[in-house]
C-alpha cells in the first residue's frame, strides 16, 4: 500500500468561493483519482488525474467546475470552483499502485454555506 | 440498471456468526473486483481483491467470484463488533487496466455482542 495524505482535512466555505484540495502520495504512482462521497452515499468518480496531460472527467463532471492538476507522479490537486451548498461532500483522492488496485487518502470534508 | 448493486442492508449479525455480503455487476467485461471497508467518518480501506472465479481467502475474510453469474460476495467468519462498518463492493468498469472503479451503494454491517 501507500501513504496518502490530503489537505485540508475539512473546511467550511462560503457560496461562490473556490477550494483547492491537495493529495500527496509517498511514492510515485501512475494513476491518481478523485472521488466524491455525498452524505450517506457511496463513492462517485469525478476524474482520473493523468500525469503530464489533462484529466479525464466522468459524465456529469466538467473541468470548469473541478479543475485538476497533476504536476508529477506523487501529487495532485482538485479545485471545487464557484461552490454551492450542493457541493458539500467528502472529496477523496486515491492512488493506483497497480493499475487495478486503489488506495484512498483520508478525505476532505467540505461544507458550503 | 445500476452498474454495481449490493444486497440491501443494513445487515445485523451476532458476534461469532458469518456475515455474508453480496454484489452483482452488469458489465460482463469487468475483470477486477474489490471489497472496501469504511468505518464511519473514515475513508475506504481495501480488504480484498479478486480476479479469478472461485474463492480467495485472507484470514477471516473470503471473497467469492462467479463471472458467469456476474456475482461477487464477501464472507466474514467469526464476526467481531470491530467488523461493524459499511462494506463497499467495487468493480473495475474501465474495460481495460485503466483502473476506473464503480462502487456499489454499500452495505452497513452491524455485529452485536
Amino acid at each position: 500500500s501507500a501513504v496518502i495524505s490530503q489537505k485540508p482535512s475539512r473546511d467550511i466555505c462560503q457560496r461562490g468561493t473556490s477550494l483547492t484540495i491537495q493529495c500527496q502520495v509517498d511514492s510515485q504512482v501512475t494513476m491518481m483519482f478523485w472521488y466524491r462521497q455525498q452524505p450517506g452515499q457511496s463513492l462517485t468518480l469525478i476524474a482520473t488525474a493523468n500525469q503530464g496531460s489533462e484529466a479525464t472527467y466522468e459524465s456529469g463532471f466538467v473541468i470548469d467546475k473541478f479543475p485538476i492538476s497533476r504536476p508529477n507522479l506523487t501529487f495532485s490537486t482538485l479545485t471545487v470552483s464557484n461552490m454551492s451548498p450542493e457541493d458539500s461532500s467528502i472529496y477523496l483522492c486515491s492512488a493506483g499502485l497497480s493499475t487495478d488496485t486503489q488506495y484512498f487518502g483520508p478525505g476532505t470534508r467540505l461544507t458550503v454555506l | 440498471q445500476k452498474e454495481v448493486e449490493q444486497n440491501s442492508g443494513p445487515l445485523s449479525v451476532p458476534e461469532g456468526a458469518i456475515a455474508s455480503l453480496n454484489c452483482t455487476y452488469s458489465d460482463r467485461v469487468s475483470q477486477s473486483f474489490f471489497w472496501y471497508r469504511q468505518y464511519s467518518g473514515k475513508s475506504p480501506e481495501l480488504i480484498m481483491s479478486i480476479y479469478s472465479n472461485g474463492d480467495k481467502e485472507d484470514g477471516r475474510f473470503t471473497a467469492q467470484l462467479n463471472k458467469a453469474s456476474q456475482y461477487v460476495s464477501l464472507l466474514i467468519r467469526d464476526s467481531q463488533p470491530s467488523d461493524s462498518a459499511t462494506y463497499l463492493c467495487a468493480v473495475n468498469t474501465g474495460g481495460t487496466s485503466y483502473g476506473k472503479l464503480t462502487f456499489g451503494q454499500g452495505t452497513i454491517l452491524t455485529v452485536h455482542p
